[in-house]
């Protein structure tokens, strides 16, 4: 099993520029997540997805879409890219939730000029 | 609001060393708690879970406590080894919280040969 991938890997945006993250999990997880980690700051939730065709909304929202539309896959959109989203984006997965262990992805480092 | 503190912030310790990690919580009303490893440049990696009906978990050289009353978890690693250096975070699941992680900003732990 590739577990949980990220794709890409690393990415430079000019502000206002949109781009899409994509997640991939084939461990047949309900849960995935996107979370963001910024120094001092920690990680915090994004957006998460408590099965195919559901998403809500984390700690941090603003600026972000999300999208589920296969169990597998978990797309989270930046419509218009700026410097303060600059960071390290992380997707986990899990099978039922908070109960269970999540199971992170190498991350995806964004640099927004 | 669940907020979830890691003191230090950074650790550096001879090679042989037992050691330990702490991590507070300020609501007791918790599902589990988890500790992650996360190597530089990488993602999260689960070391063990806790649930909130638990004491404790042991994998290996890892041990990780939690008293849920008074909103604490340690994580004591033994014989510490070079190997082990890296950035150790905690993270509860709130009741009534979604299902979701909060985390801790973490710990970096050095372990010096």
């Amino acid at each position: 099993n590739a577990g949980v991938t990220q794709t890409p890997k690393f990415r430079v945006l000019k502000t206002g520029q949109s781009m899409t993250l994509l997640c991939a999990q084939d461990m047949n997880h309900e849960y995935m997540y996107w979370y963001r980690q910024d120094p001092g700051m920690g990680l915090r939730l994004i957006h998460y997805s408590v099965g195919e065709g559901t998403t809500a909304k984390g700690e941090v929202p603003d600026g972000y879409n999300v999208s589920r539309l296969k169990k597998q896959n978990f797309l989270l959109g930046l419509e218009s890219a700026a410097p303060s989203q600059t960071s390290v984006y992380f997707c986990a997965s899990s099978y039922l939730g908070g109960s269970e262990t999540q199971y992170f992805g190498p991350g995806t480092r964004l640099l927004v000029l | 609001k669940q907020e979830v503190t890691q003191i230090p912030a950074a650790l550096s310790v001879p090679e042989g060393e037992n050691l330990v990690l702490n991590c507070s919580f300020t609501d007791s009303a918790i599902y589990n708690l988890q500790w992650f490893r996360q190597d530089p440049g990488k993602g999260l990696t689960s070391l063990l879970l806790i649930q909130s009906s638990q004491r404790e978990q042991t994998s290996g050289r890892l041990n990780a406590s939690l008293d849920k009353s008074s909103g604490r978890s340690t994580l004591y690693i033994a014989a510490s080894q070079p190997g082990d250096s890296a950035t150790y975070l905690c993270a509860v699941v709130t009741q009534g919280g979604s299902e979701k992680l909060v985390f801790g900003k973490g710990t970096k732990l050095t372990v010096n040969p």
